[in-house]
């Protein structure tokens, strides 16, 4: 089957910059999303990427797409204790509406 | 709007007993899912219902789990007999039904806790 990749953790200070990175294999990839998983509540989508984009940028967030190393990033401009959460990458193949997700990174901000 | 609701939010079980996890997904929303978090690694798919019909069980692990969603609109995940690797987060997620291949944008439940001991 795909897999989506993450790295587990990430610690930043606030007001710093937090860039969380993904890879998937599934080259037929048709949709690339970011969702946030706060203590207790459910999966929250922040923004998805068409694959034939290579960014989007939506107020402090800003997604970058290499769809030839198959890799997607997340940065957080200006992090806050609040952003402190899990962050999902996850994708959609052209075939069916199945999302496959990776493990999660856990962002950890000081303040 | 209501989002989507599960129940229970945590379920503490002993290993052979049985579990039925409900998730109402919000109205309106023909896409309904199921997904499971094991042990803090991926989120991985289970099941995906299209109205009341099973469009993919491909991630569903073994025959102890047991999906429905009669007429269409909540659906329940029975596990039976529970064992100790099924403990986890089971996630509900529904999205509206659209022609194309557009971006399937999914709405996630809370997620119930199950632990099996």
């Amino acid at each position: 089957g795909e897999d989506v990749e993450q790295s587990l953790f990430l610690s930043v200070r606030e007001g710093d910059s937090s860039v969380i990175n993904c890879t998937y294999t599934d080259s037929s990839s048709t949709y690339l999303y970011w969702y946030k998983q706060e203590p207790g509540a459910g999966l929250q989508l922040l923004t998805y990427i068409f694959s034939n984009m290579d960014m989007k940028q939506d107020q402090r967030l800003t997604v970058l797409l290499n769809k030839k190393d198959k890799h997607l990033s997340l940065r957080i401009a200006d992090t806050q204790t609040g952003d402190s959460a899990i962050y999902f990458c996850a994708e959609k193949g052209d075939a069916g509406n199945m999302l496959t997700f990776g493990g999660g990174t856990r962002l950890m901000v000081k303040p | 709007e209501a989002g989507v609701t599960q129940f229970p939010s945590h379920s503490v079980i002993e290993k052979g007993q049985t579990v039925t996890l409900r998730c109402d997904p919000i109205s309106g929303h023909d896409n309904l899912y199921w997904y499971r978090r094991v042990m803090g690694k991926e989120i991985k798919f289970l099941l995906h219902f299209v109205k009341e019909s099973k469009q993919d069980e491909s991630g569903m692990p073994n025959n102890r789990f047991l999906a429905e969603r009669t007429g269409g609109t909540y659906s329940t995940l029975k596990v039976q007999p529970a064992e100790l690797e099924d403990s986890g987060v089971y996630f509900c997620a529904s999205s509206p039904l659209r022609l194309g291949s557009g971006a399937n944008v999914l709405t996630f439940g809370a997620g119930s806790r199950l632990t099996v001991l």
